[in-house]
């Protein structure tokens, strides 16, 4: 298995301009979250998807953040327009969680598998 | 809502002396606990976990923690450290019912092992 995807592994840009980070979760993983990584504030989850759904975004720090999912296997995270203070390594996690015999979610654990992140520096 | 404190962000240590790193959490539900390793240039990796059953759970490569509701503790142990396990230690938590396996996570603990 290839693991969790992300590209790019790294990316400079300038300040105002449109950044756009993608993520290919593992195949057959239901749930994909994206974190940000910051010396100030360490890992915090920005948003997740469940069956390309997004449940929860309040992490998403303010409008200039979107995040998509248009399919299983793409989800994107983009900042318009970049700002130097989101120069942050952006991290993609994905798991998977099953559905009970009425269709919900069912509870407990799921393992979330990470990828490598994104380093990325708004000059 | 959880939290997570790390208190020591970073703990030098001399190679095959024993480790402590401190996790301790606040939450008003039951949660999981997790402790996630970080290499140089790498994605978190799930190093062990608790979720119930017997409080002290152990990795592959002679980690363990120890889970301790009263003192709301979740610590992690080594007792003779390798050069390799150099890395940064994420502490974690995720409630066990609700909240769609959310993950809040501590600052981090850089674990530097020295010869």
């Amino acid at each position: 298995d290839a693991g969790v995807i992300q590209s790019p592994r790294h990316e400079v840009t300038e300040m105002g301009q449109e950044v756009t980070l993608r993520c290919k979760p593992i195949s057959g993983h239901n749930s994909l979250f994206w974190y940000r990584q910051t010396m100030m504030r360490g890992l915090e989850l920005l948003i997740y998807f469940n069956n390309n759904v997004p449940i929860d975004d309040s992490g998403m720090p303010e409008d200039r953040f979107s995040a998509k999912m248009p399919n299983a296997s793409f989800s994107t995270l983009k900042i318009q327009p970049s700002e130097p203070r989101d120069s942050a390594v952006y991290f993609c996690a994905s798991s998977y969680r099953g559905r009970g015999l009425a269709g919900g979610p069912i509870s407990g654990y799921n393992e979330q598998f990470f990828g490598p992140g994104t380093r990325l520096t708004v000059l | 809502a959880q939290s997570v404190t790390q208190l020591d962000s970073q703990v030098p240590v001399f190679e095959e002396a024993p480790v402590e790193l401190r996790c301790n959490y606040s939450s008003s539900v039951s949660v999981y606990l997790f402790w996630y390793v970080q290499y140089p240039n790498q994605g978190l990796q799930l190093l062990l976990k608790y979720l119930s059953g017997s409080t002290l759970v152990e990795s592959i490569n002679g980690f363990e923690a120890e889970f301790n509701k009263s003192q709301t503790s979740f610590h992690l142990r080594k007792p003779s450290v390798h050069i390799s396990d150099t890395a940064e230690y994420f502490c974690a938590v995720s409630p066990v019912t609700g909240g769609g396996n959310k993950l809040t996570f501590g600052t981090g603990t850089q674990l530097k092992v020295e010869l």
